[in-house]
């Protein structure tokens, strides 16, 4: 059982250049969700979608765009990279609920030059 | 609005030694509270939970409970092992359903259990 898999673990882009993070889910959740983790600050939210069609910014939406292409998938593209954009990026998923938990991926770790 | 505040680190313990990882917390209604472990290159796995108040979340040794009247749940463990060094995010979650239902996370704490 796969869980979250996330696509690539390492990027290192140059100011400017686009790319786009993969996340697939395996668990037939309905609600997805993209992370950034930096030091000192915790998980920030960048977007979300609570089901297949839907999507909503999170907490630090600027600069990235999301595309909920089907169930599984959640993909997180970046338009045009900034150093501001280097951090460690996670994807999640979760049943619909309050008290069900987010499963995570293993994170892509993104540097921007 | 929501939030969660952590003590920080790092933690440094000896093996064997109890650990306290103080977490706290301000929200409207009744939410529901989590444990995260972070190990090192890989995401966050819930380590435990509790969805209402005077719950104990318990699991792999760790326990923490649901203190409506202090607004904390502090995450503890009698003997810890070297296995134990990670992150560790507290996090809670508005007791409702729907996705719009966030978690929002502490800042994370590092414990470091030496040998």
């Amino acid at each position: 059982n796969a869980g979250v898999t996330q696509t690539p673990k390492f990027q290192v882009l140059k100011t400017g250049q686009s790319m786009t993070l993969q996340c697939a889910q395996d668990m037939n959740h309905n609600s997805m969700y993209w992370y950034r983790q930096d030091p000192g600050m915790g998980l920030r939210l960048i977007y979300y979608s609570a089901s297949e069609g839907t999507t909503d910014k999170g907490e630090v939406p600027n600069g990235y765009n999301v595309s909920r292409l089907n169930k599984r998938e959640f993909s997180l593209r970046l338009e045009s990279a900034a150093p501001s954009q280097t951090s460690v990026y996670f994807c999640a998923s979760r049943s619909t609920g309050g008290n069900s938990p987010l499963h995570f991926g293993n994170g892509t770790r993104l540097t921007v030059t | 609005g929501n939030s969660v505040t952590q003590m920080e680190g790092p933690v440094t313990l000896s093996e064997e030694a109890f650990l306290t990882i103080n977490c706290t917390y301000t929200a409207t209604g009744y939410p529901s509270l989590f444990w995260y472990v972070q190990y090192p290159g890989e995401g966050l796995q819930l380590l435990l939970k509790a969805t209402k108040a005077d719950d104990k979340g318990s699991n792999k040794g760790f326990e923490a409970t649901y203190r409506k009247e202090t607004t904390s749940f502090h995450l503890e463990k009698g003997s810890v092992q070297v296995s134990d060094s990670a992150v560790y995010f507290c996090a809670l979650s508005g007791n409702y359903g729907g996705a719009t239902n966030k978690l929002i996370f502490g800042t994370g704490t590092l414990l470091a259990v030496q040998p």
